[in-house]
């Protein structure tokens, strides 16, 4: 079975924090994604990483930076936190091209309260 | 400008009934669909997926439609059963893109009454 893992269910921080967000993989995909979830907005994409060190830009880029150093490894950064980042983070992967069964694997989130 | 759209936010049915979810989308490169439950707290599950070469697939208590000149597809569940209650999300994506990337919808929430 796929896993990923977010190092931390639940964070709290204060505003102006910067704040690290850790995601693992172990299934090799090349892709690798970070959402947040919101009540009613449903999940938005903030980044995503097809391959090592690379990176683009989703729907909702600002205040996020973003780290891919290894393959298994994706890292969300809030350089500066704010209370609208309050929110629930979902890390995910992919293959590049799942084939027939394309599909991508969530973590089980990260709760961050910036206060 | 919303691509995938789940215009109802949330549902409620009796055990054992059906339950029909309904997702619309507006791009049409997409050729791929698939659905995801999640419940409170945890990270959202795959549920079940359709290519547009087909029109139907089903997988145990769950059948997904797609109607591709509507730009439409829903999620059947029969019979429903109160574990099903959680939010449901439907997302779509270009298969043939460089990457691959899934667009969502805001998600419906079920609920199914003993």
């Amino acid at each position: 079975d796929v896993k990923v893992t977010q190092s931390s269910r639940y964070l709290v921080k204060r505003t102006g924090e910067k704040v690290f967000l850790e995601c693992v993989q172990d299934m090799d995909h090349e892709n690798m994604f970070w959402y947040r979830q919101d009540p009613g907005l449903g999940l938005r994409l903030i980044y995503f990483s097809y391959d090592v060190k690379m990176k683009e830009k989703g729907d909702i880029p600002e205040g996020y930076s973003v780290s891919r150093e290894k393959k298994e490894r994706f890292s969300l950064i809030l350089e500066s936190a704010s209370t609208n980042q309050t929110s629930m983070y979902l890390c995910a992967s992919s293959l590049r091209h799942p084939g027939r069964r394309n599909t991508i694997y969530f973590g089980e989130g990260s709760w961050l309260t910036v206060v | 400008d919303q691509q995938v759209k789940q215009n109802s936010p949330s549902l409620s049915v009796q055990e054992g009934r059906i339950s029909i979810l309904n997702c619309d989308y507006t791009n049409s490169m997409f050729d791929y669909f698939l659905w995801y439950k999640k419940y409170p707290a945890e990270g959202p599950t795959f549920l079940i997926s359709i290519s547009s070469i087909k029109d139907k697939n089903e997988d145990g208590r769950f059948t997904v439609f797609l109607n591709k000149s509507a730009k439409h597809l829903s999620l059947h569940i029969v019979p429903s059963q109160p574990g099903d209650s959680a939010v449901y999300f439907c997302a779509a994506t270009d298969s043939g893109g460089s990457n691959y990337k899934l667009t969502f919808g805001k998600g419906t929430l079920l609920t199914v009454n003993p």
